[in-house]
């Protein structure tokens, strides 16, 4: 399993409130993703790091905050949570260099009432 | 962005038997990675098979196999004597690897259901 671990791994929470969730690897790799997963639209990637303090977007970042303070670590903060928030949210990491998979942790469901 | 598409949204076999699941993609590189990850009623996603499109011999492993088909930029999957724990979303993705960000772009998935 890569030694992915998300958490909390179900939340209920309500309009406007912040919302952090945490992916953490046990193996030192440098790439990490953060993907949500809604019917009809497969994953889509959110944000991803490439290192310690070194974030970017991806396709559908608005919304959504990302910090990497240490390699372990990946924090997802939805600043404002909205409905349109409510969704399953996957971290990932990449075995690179030298191999492009990426592997998943178990996921985190999210709700926003 | 890529696009993948996956046409089938649901596909249902019994037990046993072969079933295939399409993907098509659209890109302008040459070099690229595509996947198929199973993702059972668990939620965990799972990775099954990859193709680097340098290779033309298609991947296989185990009882599941793809027929990679550059040109057409189609990548279906064959699973072979479906199993009952075959029951799963499937999902085809996209990798370029020229990209600094080496993300995947998914399909839609299908829902493959296998019945005893």
């Amino acid at each position: 399993d890569a030694g992915i671990t998300q958490s909390p791994r179900h939340k209920v929470t309500e309009t406007g409130t912040p919302v952090t969730l945490r992916c953490h690897q046990t193996e030192n790799h440098r790439y990490m993703y953060w993907y949500r997963q809604d019917p009809g639209h497969g994953l889509r990637l959110i944000h991803y790091s490439y290192g310690v303090k070194d974030t970017d977007k991806g396709e559908v970042s608005d919304g959504y905050s990302v910090s990497r303070s240490k390699t372990e670590d990946f924090l997802l903060t939805l600043e404002s949570a909205t409905s349109s928030q409510t969704s399953v949210y996957f971290c990932a990491i990449s075995l690179l260099p030298g191999n492009y998979e990426q592997y998943f942790g178990p996921g985190t469901r999210l709700t926003v009432t | 962005a890529q696009t993948v598409t996956q046409s089938q949204p649901e596909m249902s076999v019994q037990e046993a038997e072969t079933v295939t699941l399409s993907c098509t993609y659209d890109t302008s590189e040459n070099n690229y990675y595509l996947f198929w990850y199973k993702q059972p009623p668990s939620r965990q996603m799972i990775l099954v098979i990859r193709q680097e499109a340098y290779k033309q011999q298609n991947a296989t492993e185990n009882r599941f196999s793809v027929n990679f088909q550059k040109a057409a930029k189609s990548f279906s999957l064959k699973i072979s004597d479906s199993q009952l724990g075959d029951t799963a979303m499937y999902f085809c993705a996209f990798m370029n690897y020229r990209s600094n960000d080496y993300k995947l772009s998914f399909g839609a998935g299908t829902t493959v259901t296998v019945r005893a």
